[in-house]
């Protein structure tokens, strides 16, 4: 069974500098997908960056970037230029990328980010 | 509709008792889930909708979980006999293209707000 670990808690960073999210994973399949969702105190799942795990280009989106190291199953999150409104918590994902079967995601435990102004 | 919706936002109610949680995809996408997230932890997976059909209920923790999509839209999840530990947030999620790995990636669940139940 696939299992994802997330060992920070809680981070903090101060507004405008650049903070990384720890995210390990286990898995015995080759071919799959890995997720960063925000969840703000509102509650609402909210996707920040996703990668497929054949390929080998980090994700990029905006502030956002990840830093995928295959082999050693880690997927880590770094978030540049931090905003009060990046505040949240911060989940890691893994989906399965079989065709059939089910798709669901399996989530980590979550960070806590704080952004200090 | 816009977004993923879920009534009611909060739900309190008695030990024993019977609940009904209702999510409403995003218009036209055929793939439903419910996830539950205890607090402090990440949302776990519940049952997976394909259509009116659940395709995998392999995470409804015991049988007074029961959930239903009779039209493949509107999807309620019923809980009987509810104990105090199944306080959490019930969270549902849709989306359009599941089990896609093409070249387009992966389909992208999109989540409601959750309803907060409390068992009192």
């Amino acid at each position: 069974a696939q299992t994802v670990t997330q060992s920070q808690p809680e981070m903090s960073v101060q507004e405008a500098e650049t903070v990384t999210l720890s995210c390990t994973y286990d898995t015995s399949e080759s071919d799959y997908y890995l997720f960063w969702y925000k969840q703000p105190p509102s509650r609402q799942m909210i996707l920040v960056i996703r990668q497929e795990a054949y390929k080998q280009q980090n994700a990029t989106e905006n502030r956002f970037s990840v830093n995928f190291q295959k082999a050693a199953k880690s997927f880590s999150l770094k978030i540049s230029d931090s905003q009060l409104g990046d505040a949240a918590m911060y989940f890691c994902a893994y989906r399965s990328a079989r065709t059939s079967g089910t798709y669901k995601y399996i989530f980590g435990t979550g960070t806590r980010l704080k952004v200090l102004a | 509709g816009a977004g993923v919706s879920q009534t009611p936002s909060n739900k309190v109610t008695e030990k024993g008792k019977y609940v009904e949680l209702r999510c409403d995809p995003i218009s036209g996408h055929t793939a439903l889930y419910w996830y539950r997230q205890s607090l402090g932890q990440g949302p776990e997976f519940l049952i997976y909708f394909q259509g009116t059909g659940a395709a995998d209920d392999s995470g409804l923790p015991n049988d007074r979980f029961f959930a239903v999509r009779p039209e493949g839209s509107v999807s309620t999840l019923k809980i009987q006999r509810t104990e105090r530990g199944d306080s959490a947030v019930y969270l549902c999620a849709s989306s359009s293209r599941p089990g896609l790995a093409d070249l387009g990636g992966p389909d992208t669940q999109y989540f409601g707000p959750g309803t907060r139940l409390t068992v009192l």
